[in-house]
């Protein structure tokens, strides 16, 4: 089936460094989103990408849809301690039939910052 | 606007009891997807209901059932719960048709099956 590779699986980074993690599958993806997920909490959305080549910003964090369709960029520029928490790509398959609202979730990339 | 809700926050049950986790949509959200998500892994999805019809079901068996009703709120069913059901259940709602992707998650039910 479908799978999405997230890359690193983990990153231990000082404050005020950037940061940069992607997403990949050899199969095409029609919509890319990426959400972070605090311990104990259900994901939150973060950006949402439609189009292939689509760059899209939201404060510190930049997301691209890549050109082939099969892969996502994630990153979050000057990093504070309350970025610390797992990042998940999620995408819909270029195979769903219909609109069945069917997200494929990556394995996540586990953040820490280090004051 | 109100977010995603769910009850309850936690549960134990016992192995082939049957468990109903409950779900209220984003006010003026239509759709709502439920998910699984053991821990370490990224969520799983079950199925989705639209306007009170599931719109499409993932690769879990039969004894997960859903419920959506005129409100938009969703009930998940699990029967003949198994060891392996323990996992965070996670609760997304969306407008429906094109914009059914953009999905925003509420806190989860944590189940525990002993």
């Amino acid at each position: 089936g479908q799978q999405l590779n997230q890359s690193p699986q983990s990153m231990f980074i000082q404050e005020g460094e950037d940061v940069s993690m992607n997403c990949t599958s050899s199969s095409i993806f029609n919509t890319w989103l990426w959400y972070k997920q605090d311990p104990g909490e259900g994901p939150v959305l973060l950006i949402a990408l439609y189009k292939a080549g689509e760059l899209t910003s939201n404060g510190r964090l930049t997301a691209q849809f890549g050109i082939t369709r099969k892969d996502s960029f994630l990153n979050i520029s000057a990093s504070i301690p309350s970025d610390v928490g797992i990042y998940f790509c999620a995408g819909q398959p270029q195979r769903s039939s219909g609109n069945t609202g069917k997200l494929i979730f990556g394995q996540g990339t586990t953040l820490q910052v280090k004051p | 606007e109100t977010g995603v809700t769910q009850s309850p926050t936690h549960l134990i049950k016992t192995r082939g009891q049957q468990v109903t986790l409950r779900c209220s949509s984003q006010s003026g959200h239509n759709t709502v997807s439920w998910y699984q998500q053991a821990l370490g892994q990224g969520p799983q999805f079950i199925f989705q209901y639209y306007r009170e019809e599931e719109n499409g079901r993932g690769n879990f068996p039969p004894r997960f059932s859903g419920l959506q009703f005129p409100n938009y709120s969703s009930e998940l069913n699990v029967n003949a719960l198994e060891l392996d059901d323990s996992a965070l259940y996670l609760c997304a709602s969306s407008l429906g048709g094109a914009a059914a992707y953009e999905q925003y998650f509420g806190p989860g039910t944590r189940l525990t099956v002993t």
